[in-house]
């Protein structure tokens, strides 16, 4: 079955640690996307890239950082700079082109003690 | 800008039909989305408006209209499993099809 997988479910770190999320498709999706999203907030854009080796900032991109080193893989790492890490954290992927559609992972709670 | 504006929280009676808008003030978008996202889990596709009008699915339909500024979801036969958040996304004007969230309507349905 094609779909984007994210691990681990549930993660926890303490204060200070980097810490990286994985985002895997199988999709052979050109573009692919991280959210962060809190309690009463919608999903906020930290990183996105539209093809492989390249990747732009979204609206809260400090304290993150991203590779695109495969067509498949898209992973995030929350540095020790990004203040308020806890959060629920969803991968998404999109065809390319002019077809708009996201498909999003199962998504990643990261809470940070 | 692109304000999206969302209703924060709607209930609604099992069996029964419910409406929920999405209002925005943008200068240009290429099409508007509708996502379910259940507690926990991940938003999953609804449905897609980019010509005015009413899309129909089964027991779900959008409606668009660019003029007014003003999309809905309109869900009938409600069920319990319907209790979800709805999301309302634009897909902004440039090539890379970004797509600009509102803050989601909360739906409780209730027996």
């Amino acid at each position: 079955d094609g779909g984007i997988t994210q691990s681990p479910k549930y993660l926890f770190r303490k204060e200070g640690q980097n810490v990286t999320l994985s985002c895997e498709q199988n999709l052979n999706h050109d573009a692919m996307y991280w959210y962060r999203q809190d309690p009463g907030q919608g999903l906020r854009l930290i990183y996105y890239s539209q093809i492989v080796n390249d990747f732009q900032k979204g609206d809260i991109a400090e304290g993150y950082s991203v590779s695109r080193e495969k067509k498949e893989s898209f992973p995030l790492t929350v540095t020790s700079a990004q203040k308020n890490p806890t959060a629920f954290y969803l991968c998404a992927s999109r065809e390319g082109g002019t077809v708009a559609e996201q498909f999003f992972g199962p998504g990643t709670r990261l809470t940070v003690l | 800008g692109q304000n999206i504006d969302q209703p924060t929280e709607m209930t609604a009676t099992e069996g029964a039909i419910v409406q929920i808008n999405c209002t925005y003030q943008t200068s240009g978008f290429n099409g508007l989305f509708w996502y379910q996202q259940h507690a926990g889990e991940a938003p999953t596709f609804l449905s897609y408006n980019v010509l005015d009008g009413l899309e129909e699915k089964g027991r779900f339909s959008s409606f668009l209209s660019r003029s007014k500024g003003y999309s809905y979801l309109l869900l009938k036969e409600l069920q319990m499993k319907d209790s979800a958040s709805y999301l309302c996304a634009l897909v902004g004007a440039g090539n890379n099809r970004k797509l600009i969230w509102g803050l989601g309507t909360s739906l409780a349905v209730n027996p």
